[in-house]
């Protein structure tokens, strides 16, 4: 069984600080991860993914993450927080032997940028 | 291009009711999914769907029935409501390794 712990369900930075929103998971095969960012009354939208190619990945809006196998970890940041930035950040995992995308999300973080 | 398209937004039921959400998709995904978000404990999967005709339970089936007789839809049946059942609900429609998430209905069971 695949589960994803999101260390913090709340996070504060300044505007401009870094941001760092930390996950780990578990599965028993080599995953696929997700972390997905959703904004007041609104759905998910993809910031990026890992799905077994380079290690650092890049997403949207300045975000990356990087896959690290040792530390079961997938850790997103942004080297300067934006005002806009503030919203629930979620890590989840797949299963890149099952056909289809079923994902198992963690419990979220929210995010808070202070001014 | 609408994406995924859920209706209703909010809805408040009494307990015992039963109802349909709905969601469809114009993307032509095969996999299609639903999801209830309770806070602290992120999204958890209800049932999900690989194509047409076949369709199979998540993390937290129980009180919920889903059907797909066509590639755009996939509904979600709430048999006889439960306060337990209020929860916002997602619906996605997946290609490849992408999850298309739509906008949620909002339950609230009284």
């Amino acid at each position: 069984a695949q589960s994803v712990t999101q260390l913090g369900s709340h996070v504060s930075v300044s505007e401009g600080a870094l941001v760092l929103l930390r996950c780990n998971y578990s599965s028993s095969v080599p995953p696929y991860l997700f972390w997905y960012v959703q904004y007041p009354n609104q759905g998910l939208q993809l910031l990026l993914k890992y799905t077994s190619a380079a290690t650092l990945v890049k997403g949207i809006n300045g975000f990356e993450a990087e896959f690290k196998k040792s530390e079961t970890s997938f850790h997103l940041t942004k080297p300067s927080a934006h005002m806009s930035d503030a919203a629930e950040y979620f890590c989840a995992v797949s299963d890149p032997l099952e056909y289809g995308n079923k994902l198992v999300f963690g419990a979220g973080t929210i995010l808070r940028v202070k001014s | 291009n609408a994406g995924v398209t859920q209706t209703p937004k909010f809805q408040v039921l009494k307990t015992g009711q039963s109802m349909t959400l709905q969601c469809a998709q114009d993307m032509n995904h095969e996999y299609m999914s639903w999801y209830r978000q309770d806070p602290g404990m992120g999204l958890r999967l209800i049932h999900y769907s690989v194509g047409a005709g076949i369709t199979d339970q998540g993390e937290v089936p129980n009180g919920y029935n889903v059907s797909r007789s066509t590639t755009e839809d996939f509904p979600l049946r709430l048999l006889s409501a439960a306060p337990s059942q209020t929860s916002v609900y997602f619906c996605a429609s997946s290609r490849d390794t992408e999850a298309f998430f739509g906008q949620g209905t909002r339950l609230t069971v009284v």
